[in-house]
Formats: C-alpha cells, sequence, structure tokens
C-alpha cells in the first residue's frame, strides 16, 4: 500500500517555467526523499529531507516540509526538457516498537512533460 | 564510486518457473532494499537486508525471498512464478537506517 499521494498526476509545461509537485503522507516520519524516473528505467535520487528541516535546495530543486501537514513540495525552476520524468517522492516512516529498518514508501507520483 | 548494479537487465520466464534476480550495492553500503514496481500497484517495498539479516519485510508471499552475502550483495528469488509478478524489481543500498537510498536500474522480469 502507498503512504504518499502525489498532486498532480500529471504536468505538463513550457520550457523555462517552473514545476512544482506536491506530496501528502499519512504517517510520522523519519524522512522525506524524491526520486526522478525516465521511461521505467531505475530511480534517481534527488534530495532528502529530514523530518526536523523545513527547506533544502540543491541546484534547481527546492524542497520544502511540514510536518504538521504531513506534506512536502518539490519546486523545479527553470525547467528543461531533459526534466520530463516521472518524480516520486519516499517517505521513511518512524519505526513501532520493535521495528527496524530502512522500508521506502512511495507516493503514487507525478508525471511531468516539459516541452520545449 | 560504482553506483547500484542489478543483474540481468532482462528475464523472461514462464508461469511455475523461479527466477534468482541479484544487486551490488555501492562500496561500504551494508542494507540492501527491494521493491517492486507495476503499473497497479507503483513502487512496493519486498523486504531490506543489513548485515545478511532481514530487518525489513513488505506483505508480499513466501514465494518472494531474499538473502545478502557477506560482501553486502544481495539476491532476491521468486519461487512459482505467476503471471502477477512481471514487473520492474529495483534494488536499492544505503549506508544505513535514515540515510539516502540509492536505486539500481533494475531487472524487468516478464512472465508469460
Amino acid at each position: 500500500s502507498q503512504q504518499g499521494e502525489e498532486d498532480p498526476q500529471a504536468l505538463s509545461i513550457q520550457e523555462g517555467e517552473n514545476a512544482t509537485m506536491n506530496c501528502s503522507y499519512k504517517t510520522s516520519i523519519n524522512n522525506l526523499q524524491w526520486y526522478r524516473q525516465n521511461s521505467g528505467r531505475g530511480l534517481v535520487h534527488l534530495i532528502l529531507i529530514r523530518s526536523n528541516e523545513r527547506e533544502k535546495h540543491s541546484g534547481r530543486l527546492r524542497v520544502t516540509l511540514d510536518t504538521s501537514k504531513k506534506s512536502s513540495s518539490l519546486l523545479i525552476t527553470a525547467s528543461r526538457a531533459a526534466d520530463t520524468a516521472s518524480y516520486f517522492c519516499a517517505t521513511t516512516p518512524q519505526p513501532g516498537p520493535m521495528e527496524y529498518g530502512n522500508k521506502l514508501v512511495f507516493g503514487a507520483g507525478t508525471i511531468l512533460r516539459v516541452k520545449s | 564510486k560504482a553506483g547500484v548494479t542489478q543483474t540481468p537487465r532482462y528475464l523472461i520466464k514462464t508461469r511455475g518457473q523461479q527466477v534468482t534476480l541479484s544487486c551490488s550495492p555501492i562500496s561500504g553500503h551494508r542494507s540492501v532494499s527491494w521493491y517492486q514496481q507495476t503499473p497497479g500497484q507503483g513502487l512496493q517495498f519486498l523486504f531490506e537486508y543489513f548485515s545478511e539479516t532481514q530487518r525489513n519485510k513488505g506483505n508480499f508471499p513466501g514465494r518472494f525471498s531474499g538473502r545478502q552475502f557477506s560482501n553486502s550483495r544481495s539476491e532476491m528469488n521468486v519461487s512459482t512464478l505467476e503471471l502477477g509478478d512481471s514487473a520492474l524489481y529495483l534494488c536499492a543500498s544505503s549506508l544505513d537506517t535514515a540515510h539516502e537510498q540509492f536505486f539500481g536500474p533494475g531487472t524487468r522480469l516478464t512472465v508469460l
């Protein structure tokens, strides 16, 4: 089962515009990661934000985390055609008693298309 | 540093057969996790191994199993294949809990 819901499901923009994708989740988390996937290939790690962080930047990417609303957003600025891909958020839930480990719970993803 | 590698990249099997997939993590990473990706169910967690021990398991039937070797390489096995097992199987490696997980290119399994 998926913990996250991503919004929108699909997004089409022109090159140079900004793209914003949102992710909501259900349980308390240790961290949240964003990934990119091109055409059914492997997942490329974009950024990790911990539960005690509110915002992180990496190049053209900006991620925010609001643990009170259980939501995160990924902003890609000045998009390029090469940014066309599916984007997934993945949470690491806080483990329960006697639980360990590194399980990621994924959202359904946002399909981004950047037109040149 | 070399990334996560998975072999084979593509597999075609028939119902009832079994299959073994292999994953070599990034050097120094001791946690290896496996995920199944299908159009209908999305990305789902199968299991995680850390220092040769299964540390976490998802909601998959016992036909899905795995193991990890002392060099952190991992294998997953699916016995008695069903049509619904057709999927992209992804392996991820990590230093430990709460660190970034880096994924391999995946193995595309088709069950006929």
